[in-house]
């Protein structure tokens, strides 16, 4: 057990709906990740929070968004979903903003119909 | 930029078999470098770590060297176990950034 918890572990909905993942960090650790995973693209980073503010902007879609709240835990949201969102999200946090020793949550699986 | 090229799987073995997954990398200035593994079902896990040139970082058994000269990360384990089975990330992370560049995981599959 990483102690990162991720909520929903699975998501089923349609095209142009709307979802929102949530994340909570280990104890003690102020930088959020989120990573998507598919088969063809791999694992491909998303965004980055430490202690409330954005720190890193990776290949994240117009469509998505993110915040870290002032408790630490974080939101994804990703709206007006297409076919090729469908994947596993990853949140990850660690203690310091730039160490590299992520820790990772089990994932939120998202499947759009 | 930054990228992580890993050999392609999946690598099949039989128990206590050598294990060598190949992992070159292409950097500015001196990265440091992962090992991730992922179990199935389950999240990443960082498996070792190196911060520079010759570093070794080991592991549960698993070793892995840095590499500047050739500019690679060869994950190495002397006897793999049915319980190695999973999918191994090789990763950089470039000094002033914050962030991992994964490679695309090479899937270990390991037989009795």
């Amino acid at each position: 057990d990483s102690g990162v918890t991720q909520t929903p572990k699975h998501l089923i909905t349609a095209t142009g709906q709307r979802v929102t993942l949530r994340c909570s960090p280990r104890s003690g650790d102020l930088s959020v990740y989120w990573y998507q995973q598919s088969l063809d693209q791999g694992l491909q980073f998303l965004i980055q929070y430490y202690n409330g503010e954005e720190r890193a902007k990776g290949n994240i879609l117009e469509r998505f968004s993110a915040q870290q709240f002032p408790d630490l835990h974080s939101e994804l949201n990703l709206s007006s979903l297409e076919l090729g969102d469908s994947a596993l999200y990853f949140c990850a946090s660690s203690v310091g903003p730039d160490t590299g020793e992520l820790f990772f949550g089990e994932g939120s699986r998202l499947t759009v119909l | 930029g930054n990228s992580v090229t890993q050999m392609e799987g999946p690598v099949t073995l039989s128990e206590e078999a050598f294990l060598t997954i190949n992992c070159t990398y292409t950097a500015t200035g001196y990265p440091s470098l992962f090992w991730y593994v992922q179990y199935p079902g389950e999240g990443l896990q960082l498996l070792l770590k190196a911060t520079k040139a010759d570093d070794k970082g080991s592991n549960k058994g698993f070793e892995a060297t840095y590499r500047k000269e050739t500019t690679s990360f060869h994950l190495e384990k002397g006897s793999v176990q049915v319980s190695d089975s999973a999918v191994y990330f090789c990763a950089l992370m470039n000094s002033g950034y914050s962030t991992l560049t994964f490679g695309k995981g090479t899937m270990l599959l390991v037989s009795p």
